[in-house]
């Protein structure tokens, strides 16, 4: 079982609407999650942290819930741009190595 | 800013030739990375450098090795390459102290083995 699992989607959004998507770790003594975004044939770039129970920025809201073991990512007003893989990242162990899930497609449409 | 910068971008091999990735970051960073990335996968560790001077293994470190150079450069090789190893390949960075979990990745390298 991957320690980090996310939906391959693709998730197609209209302009403008709202998207939201889950990811599921296995490792319950993580402590630290990330959103990475990762444009095609691109490098992954680092979108938000998440530490305790979310984290917000402008149109991203992240969302962590332990009980349950997954962290959630919401896209508010989606534009175009926002069109890109994005990768859910756990921290692996104490050192701080990272393990990535395999990302989750979202295509914006006009 | 150049960043952490990789070469070659793109690579052809033969199976059972041998190559170096080279990476280097001007970020002063002290902890360096490989990844390979393929579809589905995700991203999987390699090799890491905590500090200069040092390298340990990581999720996926056969049929390569490493060597930090220095501060700046991190080099990962493969002696003698396989079809599995064709992928894309990213070199990071980062400075724990400042930021856990921001990683800083350079642009990949494109690797066929036939």
């Amino acid at each position: 079982r991957k320690e980090v699992e996310q939906d391959p989607g693709p998730f197609n959004v209209p302009e403008g609407a709202t998207v939201a998507f889950n990811c599921t770790y296995s490792n319950s003594a993580s402590q630290s999650f990330f959103w990475y975004r990762q444009d095609c044939r691109k490098e992954p770039k680092l979108l938000m942290s998440v530490y305790s129970s979310g984290n917000e920025d402008g149109r991203f809201t992240a969302q962590l819930n332990r009980a349950s073991q997954y962290i959630s990512l919401l896209i508010r007003d989606s534009k175009l741009s926002d069109s890109a893989t994005y990768l859910c990242v756990g921290e692996a162990d104490s050192w701080g190595k990272l393990q990535f899930g395999a990302g989750t497609q979202v295509v914006v449409t006009p | 800013n150049a960043g952490v910068t990789q070469t070659p971008k793109f690579q052809v091999l033969k199976t059972g030739q041998s190559m170096t990735l080279q990476c280097a970051q001007d970020m002063n960073h002290n902890s360096m990375y490989w990844y390979r990335q393929d579809p589905g996968m995700g991203l999987r560790l390699i090799y890491y450098s905590a500090s200069e001077g040092t390298t340990d293994k990581g999720e996926v470190p056969n049929g390569y090795n490493v060597s930090r150079l220095n501060k700046r450069e991190f080099s990962l090789r493969l002696e003698s390459a396989a079809p599995s190893q064709t992928s894309v390949y990213f070199c990071a960075s980062s400075d724990r102290v400042i930021m856990a979990g921001e990683l800083f990745f350079g642009e990949g390298s494109r690797l066929t083995v036939l």
